[in-house]
């Protein structure tokens, strides 16, 4: 079974950076997207883009495009989400997922971080 | 991208038939997932491929689809599915992911 283990919370202030984590097991980590999800206090789930492990591909969602950063380090099976200056409208749980690109359905699900920031 | 709409809520009485509907012109050609969300916990997937029911899903629930229209049913509602339900659906590649706005769904 596939597992997805996400870093803990976060608080930050604004115009500090941040990188969280997603550690996959229990299947390739390498063979398969992962993709990140954020979630806006009492909000839907917004799909913020991909990135393959194996090869350190990405999709960006064109509304999340130059505001993180995906990156991964496929020798630990683990991706990143990062930020290098915060704003205090990234306060969100944040969710990776496995992402089958055969039918894009998003069939397994970290714990989420939740990154607060403020001043 | 294109947009997918779902209604923001559903309210059923326990033991009734729910029903979520989910809508978007790009439906008739990609498939559509569903998602279960509970207060403070991950999304789970109920529904994939419009009609498939991972393993471990309750048979009450199961999906259907009509044209730009893709519909969540729980039959027999009970307590523990009042949750956020999501509809998703992917671009043709499957690279490119939309959610829905999300359903409240209320057990009366």
């Amino acid at each position: 079974e596939v597992q997805l283990v996400q870093s803990g919370a976060e608080v930050k202030k604004p115009g500090e950076s941040l990188k969280i984590s997603c550690k996959g097991s229990g299947s390739s980590f390498t063979n398969y997207w992962i993709a990140w999800v954020r979630q806006m206090p009492g909000e839907g789930l917004e799909w913020m883009g991909i990135i393959y492990p194996g090869d350190s591909d990405t999709r960006y969602s064109p509304s999340f495009q130059g505001q993180v950063t995906f990156s991964a380090d496929k020798s630990i099976s683990t991706a990143y989400l990062q930020w290098s200056s915060l704003k205090a409208s990234d306060s969100a749980i944040y969710y990776c997922a496995r992402h089958d690109q055969t039918d894009g359905v998003l069939d397994y699900w970290g714990q989420g971080t939740l990154v607060t920031v403020s001043s | 991208s294109y947009e997918v709409t779902q209604p923001p809520s559903v309210s059923v009485s326990p033991g009734q038939t729910a029903r979520i509907t989910c809508s978007a012109d790009a439906l008739p050609k990609q498939y559509a997932y569903w998602y279960q969300q509970k207060p403070g916990q991950a999304p789970v997937l109920v529904i994939y491929k419009d009609t498939e029911r991972p393993s471990g899903i309750p048979e009450r629930f199961s999906g259907s689809s009509s044209g730009t229209i893709v519909t969540l049913t729980i039959s027999g509602v009970q307590a523990e599915d009042e949750a956020d339900y999501y509809c998703q659906s992917a671009d043709s590649s499957h690279t490119y992911v939309v959610f829905g706005g999300g359903t409240k769904l209320t057990v009366l």
